[in-house]
């Protein structure tokens, strides 16, 4: 069965960085975009990016260009997203999901705080 | 960018009632639109894909319509079970962009 499998919660200070994972399995990694998505306040989702793990092609909202950057490892079929110059703005749960959206990590929770 | 103006931004139903949140978006995105349902410390889950097409094992009471630029969730009969958020997503345009989400409680 799939599964996506993200990394755990991360407590990380203001100007830092942060790289999650997302290790994907029960099917072929390299065949399907992982998009990432941040969720806020509990409630509004916005997209991040995708990443097509064959040929590492990338697409950004605009908004988190300079932010956030997704890269995978085919070897270990996990994608990874960093996220720089934490601010308490980017405290939010970050989810990886396998496009179409019909399988989806269970989020990593990320606090900024110093 | 799309933007995806959901409603109401929360519901309060009775259990049997029939429910609806509407999504509509501000260019045409064709049918690329998905329903999501989550609930409270759980990640998203697919329900209704192409606007109208019910996800695998997703109770045959949800259903995913279109008329125009709006797209509608509708639950037929609500159920306890249906306690959630809801979000819509437009996948037709970068950057994909979801609705503000729909908080739906029993009455």
């Amino acid at each position: 069965q799939v599964k996506l499998l993200q990394s755990g919660a991360a407590l990380v200070k203001p100007g830092a960085s942060v790289k999650m994972s997302c290790k994907a399995s029960g099917y072929t990694f390299t065949d399907y975009w992982v998009s990432w998505v941040k969720q806020s306040h509990g409630k509004s989702l916005e997209w991040i990016g995708e990443i097509y793990p064959n040929s590492g092609a990338t697409n950004f909202n605009e908004k988190f260009k300079g932010k956030a950057t997704l890269t995978v490892d085919k070897s270990t079929s996990t994608a990874y997203m960093e996220l720089s110059r934490l601010t308490s703005e980017d405290s939010a749960i970050y989810y990886c999901t396998r496009e179409p959206f019909d399988y989806w990590g269970q989020g990593v929770m990320v606090t900024v705080s110093s | 960018d799309i933007q995806m103006t959901q409603s109401p931004s929360s519901l309060s139903a009775s259990l049997g009632d029939r429910v609806t949140i509407t999504c509509r978006a501000s260019q045409d995105i064709g049918n690329y639109l998905t329903w999501f349902q989550q609930k409270p410390g759980k990640s998203p889950r697919r329900m209704i894909y192409g606007a109208t097409n019910l996800e695998d094992g997703v109770p045959s009471r949800f259903s995913g319509s279109r008329s125009g630029s709006d797209y509608s969730l509708t639950i037929s009969s609500l159920e306890s079970e249906d306690v959630a958020d809801y979000h819509c997503l437009q996948s037709i345009q970068y950057p994909l962009t979801f609705g503000s989400g729909t908080k739906l409680e029993i009455k």
